[in-house]
């Protein structure tokens, strides 16, 4: 059974990074492809990016593309992602995910989901 | 970037109603449509990939159809532990877009 453990609620100054962390257990990172969505206060799910295995490359929304860096480690089989330059819309749950599937692709495992607040 | 537009935003309902939920994509999507489910305060979860198929454990209450660029998600008899906010997600292509979501509350 794989599980996503992702770090604790950050509350962060505009301007400023953060980086949030997903352990994984029940199978090695190398095994996965983990992705990352986030959430707004009262909003949808938004898509941000994630390891390509079929290209063998992280890719990003374009949205987040030059703000945003996923890094994996993958002796501590945990990922990360860090965001830099937030602003105020950045505050959001921010959840780590595992997609599977080879002809259709689908999220089936979520962390629990890191709160990130950014205010002055 | 593919837009998916759900249907209604919010729906009130009472336990052992059929409801139906709509997702519609701007373009062609085939099958690859995937729902979630999500209640306060916990992750989304898995409940339908591929337009059509029930994870393991999800109840046969729920169903999915749809191909090309509209779908919906039935629940048959609803249980008190449906209502909750459910998703769509599409899968074709990235970024892989979420519908804005669909509240579905008690009557």
């Amino acid at each position: 059974q794989v599980q996503l453990v992702q770090s604790g609620a950050e509350v962060k100054k505009p301007g400023a990074s953060v980086k949030v962390s997903c352990k994984v257990s029940g199978k090695r990172l190398n095994e996965l492809s983990i992705q990352w969505v986030r959430q707004a206060p009262g909003k949808g799910l938004e898509w941000m990016g994630g390891y390509d295995p079929e290209d063998d490359e992280t890719i990003y929304a374009q949205k987040f593309q030059g703000r945003v860096i996923m890094t994996e480690d993958t002796s501590t089989d945990t990922a990360y992602m860090e965001l830099n330059s937030l602003r105020s819309e950045d505050t959001a749950i921010y959840y780590c995910v595992k997609i599977s599937g080879f002809s259709y692709s689908y999220f089936d495992y979520w962390g629990q989901g890191t709160l990130v607040t950014v205010s002055s | 970037d593919i837009q998916m537009t759900q249907s209604p935003s919010s729906l009130s309902a009472s336990v052992g109603d059929r409801v139906t939920i709509t997702c519609r994509a701007s373009q062609s999507i085939r099958s690859h449509l995937n729902w979630y489910q999500q209640r306060p305060g916990k992750a989304p979860k898995l409940l339908i990939y591929a337009a059509s198929n029930l994870l393991d454990g999800v109840p046969s209450r729920f169903s999915g159809s749809g191909s090309g660029t509209d779908f919906a998600l039935t629940i048959s008899s609803l249980q008190p532990e449906d209502f909750a906010t459910y998703s769509c997600q599409q899968s074709f292509s990235s970024p892989y877009t979420f519908g804005q979501g669909t509240k579905l509350d008690i009557k």
